[in-house]
């Protein structure tokens, strides 16, 4: 069975520097999607990237970005020039082709300090 | 139209008491999924509706009743609720899994949160 695995629950970053946000996951197919959701207080969740693993080359969007090992499977998120806005609980999720069922992870609470 | 509305945004209700959510979605989008979520917790699946077919049932006590009226609606009734199905109850929407789009993903609504008294 697939699983995913955050490690860090709470994380702290100041204004305009840059963080990391760790995600590991264990699967035994090749082929499958990964995602990283935001969740606000606002309480919707919204996709901030995704990366299908087929594709060597790590995806972004603006200031978000991930560093995808396939090998050791791991999906790390990078947030860059870090925003208030951006304070939020952030999953890691795993989807396999084809099938409707996310795997979210624990989660990590990002706090940005101005 | 990008959006996923979900009514009501906050119920209270007693353990005897029933009424339903609501989730509406105008994308196209033939899945449509109910999850529970509880404070600092990752969602948990529900149901899937597949072209307003039920798909997966996780194992969910009849005390929920999913219903999906048409392609853009999805309902779920609640009958008899424990104090401890108190949660955030979300709604999402996605273009079939299973048409292997390369761009497929889960669009969420903001949620009921819902308290059993």
């Amino acid at each position: 069975a697939q699983t995913v695995t955050q490690s860090q629950p709470e994380m702290s970053v100041q204004e305009a520097e840059t963080v990391t946000l760790s995600c590991t996951y264990d699967t035994s197919e090749s082929d499958y999607y990964l995602f990283w959701y935001k969740q606000p207080p606002s309480r919707q969740m919204i996709l901030v990237i995704r990366q299908e693993a087929y594709k060597q080359q790590n995806a972004t969007e603006n200031r978000f970005s991930v560093n995808f090992q396939k090998a050791a499977k791991s999906f790390s998120l990078k947030i860059s020039d870090s925003q208030l806005g951006d304070a939020a609980m952030y999953f890691c999720a795993y989807r396999t082709p084809g099938t409707y069922k996310y795997i979210f992870g624990t989660g990590t609470r990002l706090k940005v300090l101005a | 139209d990008t959006e996923v509305t979900q009514t009501p945004k906050h119920l209270v209700m007693g353990m005897t008491n029933k009424k339903s959510l609501k989730c509406e979605q105008h994308m196209g989008h033939r899945a449509m999924y109910w999850y529970k979520q509880k404070a600092k917790k990752p969602p948990e699946l529900m149901f899937v509706y597949s072209y307003e077919k039920l798909s997966i049932n996780e194992s969910v006590p009849s005390r929920f009743s999913p219903e999906c009226p048409n392609s853009s609606l999805l309902n779920l009734h609640l009958h008899a609720l424990q104090p401890e199905d108190s949660a955030l109850y979300l709604c999402a929407s996605s273009q079939d899994p299973g048409q292997g789009t390369s761009n497929e993903k889960l669009f969420f609504g903001s949620g009921t949160q819902l308290s059993v008294l």
